[in-house]
């Protein structure tokens, strides 16, 4: 069936270094790998997506990565700052317009 | 542009009771999309609409779950009766239109509480 894990499910980074967030899916068919931002008591936020056509995609200090070989994709985030504390959603479009999404990661930045 | 919009933000009701939520989406974009988000968990998606018509509902309980979208903008969903697992929030998100890799954007939500 269609699966998305997402690892870790927190991560404490201390402010100004790096955070790494990864996703794996099931189903090869899938084209479409948006990443959210969720803060407390707001709506999903988009902050970046990528095709399948491409294997990198960066946009300031946020960038994603996909390997359709081996079926993963993570998020990148440089120069953590205290703003970027959320709860991070991977999420996949199996090819039906449907987005299945991760069990999110909570990431907390320690000033 | 404004974003997608959803009411009431809270909902308190006791189990067995009728709710109803409200989304207005993002100007132009066809597709709605209802989402149910439990607590520590991501959105699980319940109903998508392209205009006016069901696309797929094969998730949306459909014995006490029901939505709309008579003129192909504006969308309720309702419950009844409720009960206490449908404590969760109700997420609206919409797109420009149907086909894969259409960003999807999403409303603040309407956070049920079932007593």
């Amino acid at each position: 069936g269609e699966n998305v894990e997402q690892h870790p499910s927190t991560l404490s980074v201390q402010e100004g270094d790096s955070a790494v967030i990864k996703c794996t899916y099931s189903d090869s068919a899938s084209n479409y790998f948006p990443w959210y931002k969720q803060e407390l008591g707001k709506g999903p936020q988009l902050i970046i997506d990528i095709r399948s056509n491409v294997g990198e995609k960066k946009d300031q200090r946020i960038a994603v990565t996909l390997n359709k070989t081996a079926k993963h994709f993570s998020l990148h985030i440089t120069e953590t700052q205290p703003e970027d504390s959320a709860v991070y959603f991977c999420a996949a479009d199996f090819g039906n317009e449907k987005l299945t999404f991760g069990t999110g990661t909570r990431l907390t930045i320690i000033p | 542009e404004a974003g997608v919009a959803q009411s009431p933000r809270y909902k308190i009701i006791e189990k067995r009771q009728s709710v109803a939520f409200w989304c207005n989406p993002i100007s132009g974009h066809a597709t709605l999309y209802w989402y149910q988000q439990i607590l520590g968990q991501g959105p699980k998606l319940l109903i998508q609409f392209q205009n006016n018509g069901v696309v797929d509902d094969s998730q949306l309980p459909k014995d006490r779950f029901s939505a709309e979208r008579l003129k192909g903008v504006d969308s309720t969903l309702k419950i009844q009766p409720a009960k206490l697992e449908d404590s969760a929030v109700y997420l609206c998100a919409s797109s420009l239109q149907a086909g894969g890799g259409q960003p999807q954007h999403f409303g603040d939500g309407t956070r049920l509480s079932i007593l």
